[in-house]
């Protein structure tokens, strides 16, 4: 069974990096498909972050220009999320999930997320 | 960017009955459309993949057709876990992008 789990600090001081983590079990993300990152700010909607591939190929959402990097450790079994510059905007659930690479690549599994806050 | 326009955006509804919800592309996105349930404080969960696949382990009381530009979720026969939110969400591009939610609450 897969399994992901995000982690990292709760609160960050605005113009600074977010960085989280998701560790993921029951799966080698050495074997493929892409993992990517999703949102949910306080009383809104999902919001696609980015997303990675172990070959390589990234993706991100252009309304965040920029500011994100997303990577993959093999060694580790881990997929990070970095986000820099962030304001109160960036206030949110952060949620990593598995994208499944056939069909019409859904999300297919997804860590229980993880909050956080966005501090002046 | 695709942009993904649900409606409504919130819908009352009782137990037993049947609740349509419709999901529309700004351009074609061919069957490349997905489905997920989102519970407050819980992991949204992947209901139906490719427009009308159910993803395995979930109730046959959840549909999705559709193709192109315009497509639906239908739920028949409401039970009580239904009530949530439900988010469509396209990977026809990979600049993936997710519709604004509708809201399904009971009556």
């Amino acid at each position: 069974q897969v399994q992901l789990q995000e982690s990292g600090p709760g609160l960050v001081k605005s113009s600074e990096t977010l960085s989280l983590t998701c560790d993921v079990s029951g799966y080698s993300i050495s074997s493929g498909y892409y993992w990517g990152w999703i949102r949910q700010p306080p009383g809104k909607g999902l919001e696609w972050i980015g997303s990675n591939s172990h070959s390589g190929n990234t993706y991100d959402n252009p309304s965040l220009k920029s500011r994100v990097t997303i990577s993959l450790d093999t060694s580790k079994n881990q997929v990070s999320l970095k986000l820099r510059s962030v304001t109160a905007a960036d206030t949110a659930v952060y949620y990593c999930a598995r994208l499944r690479g056939s069909g019409s690549w859904p999300f297919d599994y997804w860590g229980q997320g993880t909050l956080v806050a966005v501090s002046s | 960017d695709i942009q993904m326009t649900q409606s409504p955006s919130s819908l009352s509804a009782s137990v037993g009955d049947r609740v349509s919800i419709t999901c529309r592309a700004s351009q074609s996105i061919s069957t490349y459309l997905n489905w997920y349930q989102h519970k407050p404080g819980k992991a949204p969960k992947l209901l139906i993949h490719s427009t009308g696949r159910l993803q395995s382990g979930v109730p046959s009381r959840f549909s999705g057709s559709g193709s192109g530009t315009e497509f639906t979720l239908t739920i028949t026969h409401l039970q009580p876990e239904d009530f949530a939110t439900y988010y469509c969400q396209q990977s026809y591009s990979p600049l993936i992008t997710f519709g604004q939610g509708t809201r399904l609450e009971i009556k």
